[in-house]
């Protein structure tokens, strides 16, 4: 049962546009999320987080969106960069653990 | 200074082996993972491990077990390795989880190959 949700597998993105990745859970006693970013043949990296009392946190070209009536976060990247190319992983820590989606695929065309 | 390392980073290897995997951190932290990402690249926990408390996810076979000889070290052992156990494996790190910040640090992944 997965817990963590990111619907989409892959998104592309033009250089300069905005990047719009998706994450749905469904445990309501999520109060903590984070996105990491994963390039080939490297372990995910830590990009952003947000707790459960904002809406709302932004880092430089990254800010993440938590709609928590929905269950819904989303990572905007604005503007997308050939470098941002990566694969994104929304998670969520719960008891001893940390809950992973699957990861979205982002890649950015010059 | 990498802050999570792993070695081997690659390791192919035969049916019914035992191999280990070590894993090192230099963060101060308290709590370690194994994380195993699988052929349709899910990131599910194996093992969360602090000085106390060891959680094992009940769905890992018992060929596997952590060994931590001391808090900066977590090792995965692998007893009669089975082609099925064919992934990457990602040790990580964090400070201990209830403290509303948790961030866990990974290392580089461990690519393991079972022939």
């Amino acid at each position: 049962d997965q817990q963590v949700k990111q619907n989409s597998p892959s998104l592309s993105v033009q250089e300069g546009r905005i990047s719009i990745l998706n994450c749905d859970y469904t445990n309501s006693m999520f109060d903590y999320f984070l996105w990491y970013k994963k390039y080939p043949a490297e372990g995910p990296t830590f990009l952003i987080s947000i707790s459960s009392i904002k809406d709302k946190n932004e880092d430089g070209r990254f800010t993440v969106f938590l709609n928590k009536s929905a269950k819904h976060l989303s990572l905007h990247i604005v503007p997308s960069q050939p470098g941002d190319s990566a694969v994104y992983f929304c998670a969520a820590p719960y008891g001893q653990n940390f809950v992973f989606g699957p990861g979205t695929r982002l890649s950015v065309l010059p | 200074d990498t802050a999570v390392s792993q070695t081997p980073k690659y390791l192919v290897t035969q049916m019914g082996n035992d191999k280990s995997i070590k894993c090192e951190q230099n963060l101060g932290h308290d709590t370690m993972y194994w994380y195993k990402q699988d052929s349709k690249k899910f990131l599910k926990i194996m093992f969360s491990y602090n000085n106390k408390e060891l959680i094992i996810n009940e769905t890992v076979p018992n060929r596997f077990s952590p060994k931590s000889p001391d808090k900066a070290h977590l090792n995965l052992h692998i007893n009669s390795l089975e082609l099925g156990d064919s992934a990457v494996y990602f040790c990580a790190s964090s400070l201990p989880l209830g403290g509303g910040q948790e961030t866990q640090y990974f290392g580089p992944g461990t690519r393991l190959l079972v022939l």
